[in-house]
C-alpha cells in the first residue's frame, strides 16, 4: 500500500523564479492538504484540496496556489518566490468521510530560495 | 483562532525511562480533536495517538498514554520505557471537529526529544 509521496525531495530556486511542487496521497484517499514547515517549526496549513477544488485555505498570500487532479494528486505552486519561502513543504491525505482527523504525510519537499 | 502551545523546545531522558512532553492549547469552541505527532530526522509526520475532546478516558497506544485536562486546556503526552527509535520532534496538534474534511490541523512548536543509551 503505497502512502503518501512528494517530488522532489530536495530544490534550489533564486528570488523571483517559480515552482511546482507534486504530491500523490496514500491509496484510498480523496483529500489533500499543504502544510509550510519553517526550520524549526510547527507546519502551517496552507490549503487542502477535496474534489478538485480549494476547501480551506489558510493565512497564505495569493502566490501560493495549487491544483488538484482528477486522480486525487496534487501539485503546490509559489510564484514571485521570496527568501522566507525557504521551508519543507509538506502533503497530507486523507479520506473525508473518515473524519476522525488523521492525516498522513509524505516526507516533503525541501525548498532553498536563494 | 484556535493556538497550540509546546513549552519545551528539547527534552531528553534515558532508556528505559519515563519522560512527559507538555502542550497547551487556546479554543473556545467544547468539541475537538487532539494528536500527538512524532517527526524523525527522516522528516515524515507520525500519528502517535489521537484524543476526542468529548471523551474523558485519556487515549492510550502502548507505551504512548496522554493526560487530558479539558478545563486547563492541557495535554501532555508520557512515553514509558523509551527507547533509541523514540528520539524525535514531537508536535502538539489541535483539530476543530467541525472542520470540513478534517485536514486543517494546528501544530505546536515543537520538542525535540533525545533518548540517551
Amino acid at each position: 500500500d503505497a502512502g503518501v509521496t512528494q517530488s522532489p525531495t530536495h530544490l534550489i530556486k533564486t528570488r523571483g523564479q517559480q515552482v511546482t511542487l507534486r504530491c500523490s496521497p496514500k491509496s484510498g484517499h480523496d483529500t489533500v492538504s499543504w502544510y509550510q514547515q519553517a526550520l524549526g517549526q510547527g507546519p502551517q496549513f496552507i490549503f487542502q484540496y477535496y474534489e478538485e477544488e480549494e476547501r480551506q485555505r489558510g493565512n497564505f498570500p495569493d502566490r501560493f496556489s495549487g491544483h488538484q487532479f482528477p486522480n486525487y494528486s496534487s501539485e503546490l505552486n509559489v510564484n514571485a518566490l521570496l527568501l522566507g519561502d525557504s521551508a519543507l513543504y509538506l502533503c497530507a491525505s486523507s479520506l473525508v468521510r473518515q473524519n476522525t482527523g488523521e492525516l498522513f504525510f509524505g516526507e516533503g519537499s525541501r525548498l532553498t530560495v536563494l | 483562532a484556535q493556538t497550540v502551545t509546546q513549552s519545551q523546545p528539547e527534552m531528553s531522558v534515558q532508556e528505559a525511562e519515563t519522560v512527559t512532553l507538555s502542550c497547551t492549547y487556546d479554543t473556545s469552541e467544547s468539541d475537538y480533536y487532539l494528536f500527538w505527532y512524532k517527526q524523525p530526522p527522516s522528516r515524515q509526520m507520525i500519528l502517535v495517538i489521537r484524543q476526542e475532546a468529548y471523551k474523558q478516558q485519556n487515549a492510550t497506544e502502548n507505551r504512548f498514554s496522554v493526560n487530558f485536562q479539558k478545563a486547563a486546556k492541557s495535554f501532555s503526552l508520557k512515553i514509558s520505557d523509551s527507547q533509541l527509535g523514540d528520539a524525535a520532534m514531537y508536535f502538539c496538534a489541535y483539530r476543530s471537529l467541525w472542520e470540513t474534511s478534517g485536514s486543517r490541523l494546528t501544530f505546536g512548536e515543537g520538542t525535540q526529544l533525545t533518548v540517551n543509551p
